[in-house]
């Protein structure tokens, strides 16, 4: 079975540029989140998906960032104009609903110099 | 207080010792627990999930105390390969069900 997918694996921007990152969950799985991890900390949740409505997206900085996963499938997340406190690595999971254990991609590593 | 928090660690212990985490939530309606490892510069991946049974899995060990509420995680005979950062994971149902992470407990087993 394919795993979470995502991309690009690495990214390097300048502040106050824009970037987008893609997510493809494991098939059938209802529940997407997208998490940022800050070098030594736990995942930080950003936003939920269940199928293509939001749950939860009480942490995400709406003033730049935005997500969407419009057909219930694959998700964006993007971030403009970006910070350089937005370096890090971002994290897309998906679990077959949202009690279920979660399985995450190999994540993207963002660096904004 | 923190949705979800862990022992502060780092963790040093011999090979072959036996290891236990905490990890304590706040939100009392909480559904679903979990045990994830992750290695450096790598995604986490669940290592068990936790049942208010309290379930094993080999050398490791999970258990849930709902009216303190918190989860505990064992690891027996520890071995090098052992080595990693251990996530702590509860689905807190507050806005609907989300997924909320401690921030990690590392553990280096040494030779």
């Amino acid at each position: 079975e394919a795993g979470v997918a995502q991309s690009p694996r690495y990214k390097i921007i300048e502040k106050r540029q824009s970037v987008a990152f893609w997510c493809n969950p494991i098939s059938g799985h209802a529940t997407l989140y997208w998490y940022q991890q800050i070098l030594g900390q736990g995942p930080k949740l950003l936003i939920q998906f269940q199928n293509n409505g939001v749950v939860d997206d009480s942490q995400l900085p709406k003033d730049r960032f935005s997500a969407e996963r419009l057909k219930g499938v694959d998700s964006t997340l993007k971030i403009q104009p970006a910070k350089l406190e937005d370096s890090a690595v971002y994290l897309c999971a998906s679990s077959l609903d949202g009690t279920a254990e979660a399985f995450f991609g190999q994540g993207t590593r963002l660096t904004v110099v | 207080r923190k949705e979800v928090e862990q022992d502060p660690g780092p963790f040093n212990v011999p090979e072959g010792a036996t290891v236990a985490f905490n990890c304590t939530y706040s939100n009392s309606a909480s559904q679903s627990f979990f045990w994830y490892r992750q290695d450096c510069r790598k995604e986490p991946k669940l290592l068990m999930s936790v049942y208010s049974s309290g379930n094993e899995d080999g050398r490791f060990t999970a258990q849930l105390n709902r009216a303190s509420q918190y989860i505990s995680l064992l690891i027996r005979d520890s071995k090098l390969s052992d080595s990693a950062t251990y996530l702590c994971a509860v689905n807190m149902e507050n806005y609907g069900q989300n997924f909320v992470f401690g921030p990690g407990t590392r553990l280096s087993v040494l030779p």
